[in-house]
């Protein structure tokens, strides 16, 4: 069965970085894309782009400031967002949604909690 | 950029009709903006209820529809169980590229 496991939760301070990762499993990594969406606290969903999983090419929400990166290691059937330079503002819950763009939007990863506290 | 619209909260009454509203503010909102509907639980990820405006996944119940409505995106939900009382958010794609949720509709089943 189709699954995506994201790596746990995480504690970092102002300035600091970090890497949340999606795990595939149950189908052809490269046939479908995967997406970024992210929910602050209390508050609604927010999408973040989307990475090419055959091209490795990422699309970024328009509004995106350019400290996140979408990434990929075939491999390992695993998806990849950096964010940098984090803010108290990045606080939220990260999820991976598998599809889009030639294929339907289905499976999300269980969401990983990203804190930013000094 | 654009701005995805939804209704702040409906209720409906158990057994109930509703019909929760996905706008666009430039304009009618159309196939090509491939419409999505998904429910959010307290404490859980996203479920993905409809895509392209009216097709139903296998775990989607047939309570719920997805139309073109109006120059919206609807979900109609018919015979609403105490168990769909939930977010529900859209989402819209723009210039095929770029997806935008609407604020999420909380949806009370009282």
């Amino acid at each position: 069965q189709v699954q995506l496991v994201q790596s746990g939760s995480e504690l970092k301070r102002p300035g600091a970085s970090v890497k949340v990762s999606c795990k595939a499993s149950g189908y052809t990594f490269t046939s479908y894309n995967l997406n970024w969406v992210r929910q602050a606290p209390g508050q609604g969903l927010e999408w973040m782009g989307w990475i090419n999983t055959k091209t490795a090419n990422p699309t970024y929400a328009q509004d995106s400031t350019g400290r996140f990166v979408f990434s990929l290691d075939t491999s390992v059937d695993t998806a990849y967002l950096q964010i940098s330079s984090l803010k108290a503002e990045d606080s939220a819950v990260y999820y991976c949604l598998r599809g889009g763009f030639g294929a339907v939007l289905d499976y999300w990863g269980q969401g990983t909690l990203v804190t930013v506290s000094s | 950029q654009a701005v995805v619209t939804q209704e702040p909260s409906l209720t409906v009454s158990p057994g109930g009709t509703v019909t929760l509203t996905c706008g666009s503010t430039t304009g009618a909102v159309t196939s090509g903006h491939y419409p999505y509907w998904f429910q959010q639980k307290p404490g859980q990820a996203p479920r993905t209820l409809i895509s392209d405006a009216s097709n139903r996944y296998s775990w989607t119940p047939a309570r719920f529809s997805g139309s073109l409505l109006g120059g919206k995106a609807a979900l109609t939900l018919s015979g609403a169980q105490p168990e769909d009382e939930a977010d529900y958010y859209c989402s819209l794609f723009y210039n095929g590229a770029r997806g935008v949720f609407g604020g999420g509709t909380k949806l009370t089943v009282l």
